[in-house]
């Protein structure tokens, strides 16, 4: 199986922070990679899929990059409704295992 | 507007099966080309897949619980399911259905507790 890590596990920003979330593979997924968000008690919403395609209604603020290995999930400019936990997802080969998520907490 | 529904009992015990039931709304669940998915999150925990059946009826489901899983269409009822055999209290989740590869459509999730 596909091993995927996340840094950081959690971080603490302001509004208006551009933040950056960062996914790494075990090996090499091409651009099989995808990343949700995550609140409190609901389902996760895709916000990429392909490392760097917007899915349909996600805000451009949110912007993904990378292949091979390592990915990151950037948002331009934190607003409070984007505190949340954040998963990437391999869906290179299954089990398209997530990574372990990271927390975005007010700081 | 596709939704999904997911239902089945809140509670199972030891060595049981567990039996989820997804009902899509909003559109046909034969109609197009879509992978229909199973994903688990224990409490406070992350995510994970287990598992997928294609509109054609192939399936493809996590190694780790490939002995166990069954994943199957009711075109009738326009409603897929989940069979888990054999569960334990490691199997205590909340368990989503979701359409799309990636999933981009989810259910809101229901919560299976595996308890005597």
């Amino acid at each position: 199986d596909i091993q995927m890590t996340q840094s950081p596990s959690s971080l603490s920003a302001s509004v208006g922070d551009r933040v950056t979330i960062t996914c790494r593979a075990s090996q090499s997924i091409s651009s099989y990679l995808n990343w949700y968000q995550q609140k409190p008690g609901k389902a996760p919403k895709l916000l990429i899929y392909a490392a760097s395609s917007l899915q349909s209604g996600v805000p451009s603020k949110f912007s993904g990059s990378g292949s091979g290995t390592d990915f990151t999930l950037t948002i331009s400019s934190l607003q409070p409704e984007d505190f949340a936990t954040y998963y990437c997802q391999e869906s290179y080969s299954t089990p398209f295992t997530f990574g372990p998520g990271t927390k975005v907490d007010i700081k | 507007q596709v939704q999904l529904q997911e239902s089945g009992p809140g509670l199972v015990k030891p060595s049981q099966t567990l039996s989820l039931t997804c009902t899509v709304s909003g559109g046909s669940i034969s109609s197009g080309s879509y992978y229909w998915s199973w994903i688990r999150q224990p409490a406070g925990k992350g995510l994970e897949w287990i598992g997928r059946i294609y509109t054609s009826g192939s399936t493809n489901y996590n190694p780790s619980l490939k002995s166990r899983v069954t994943i199957s269409v009711d075109t009738s009822k326009n409603q897929f399911s989940l069979k888990l055999s054999s569960v334990t209290a490691a199997d205590t989740a909340v368990y989503y259905c979701a359409r799309g590869n990636p999933p981009g459509y989810w259910g809101q999730g229901t919560l299976v507790t595996v308890s005597s």
